[in-house]
């Protein structure tokens, strides 16, 4: 089956420092890649996405890039707030036309000081 | 936009109890993921449905079931309820009329604490 590893954490920034999250996952065929967030007591918002090959998925100033060659899909942030501080989760789920059930990783938790 | 909603949202049970928990889909979404997170791990894919028969099914104990019902909301209930499933349990939802990858879209959870 598919699985993802994320590297560990926790991350902790200074505001307006660069981030990078790593993330790489194997499965067979073309999968779709996600980042999802989980701000503290709450559920899971999806961040960003990317269903092909170098797509890059982009959102609220944090991008990732679908890299297959390498098998990854890290996240970056140019720019980190206090309101970033959070838990970030790497997720692959099917590709194409296929529908199922997504696969995370174990998550990074990211504190950003001011 | 109308979100994922999942009732309750938190649930105090004793051992050996029963839960039943509750997930409306956005609306038009014809597919409902129920997923399991424990304290500081990931989600873990528990059971699917789409067009209210089960699509896929992962690590869900026996002594839980769920079902999706016609206007397509789902419910997850356990049964014999032991203390290692304290967690917090999401529902989310994707369209595949909608086309593309059916991206699922998450509720807020439900948090179940057992004693």
């Amino acid at each position: 089956g598919n699985s993802v590893t994320q590297m560990e954490g926790p991350v902790t920034l200074s505001e307006e420092a660069f981030l990078t999250i790593n993330c790489t996952y194997t499965a067979t065929g073309y999968p779709s890649l996600f980042w999802y967030v989980q701000y503290p007591g709450e559920g899971l918002q999806l961040l960003l996405k990317a269903t092909k090959a170098d797509d890059k998925g982009s959102n609220k100033g944090f991008e990732a890039t679908y890299r297959k060659e390498t098998t990854s899909f890290h996240l970056e942030k140019g720019s980190v707030q206090v309101s970033d501080s959070a838990v970030y989760f790497c997720a692959v789920g099917p590709g194409g036309t296929s529908y199922g059930k997504l696969t995370f990783g174990q998550g990074t938790i990211l504190t950003v000081h001011p | 936009a109308a979100g994922v909603i999942q009732s309750p949202r938190h649930l105090i049970k004793e051992k050996r109890e029963t839960a039943t928990l509750k997930c409306y889909p956005i609306p038009r979404h014809d597919t409902v993921y129920w997923y399991q997170q424990g304290p500081g791990q990931d989600p873990q894919f528990l059971i699917s449905f789409y067009e209210k028969m089960q699509s896929d099914k992962g690590s869900i104990p026996d002594r839980f079931s769920a079902q999706q019902f016609s206007d397509y909301h789902s419910e997850l209930n356990m049964s014999s309820l032991e203390l290692g499933d304290s967690a917090l349990y999401f529902c989310a939802s994707s369209s595949r009329l909608a086309g593309g990858i059916g991206t699922q879209y998450f509720g807020p959870g439900t948090r179940l604490l057992v004693l």
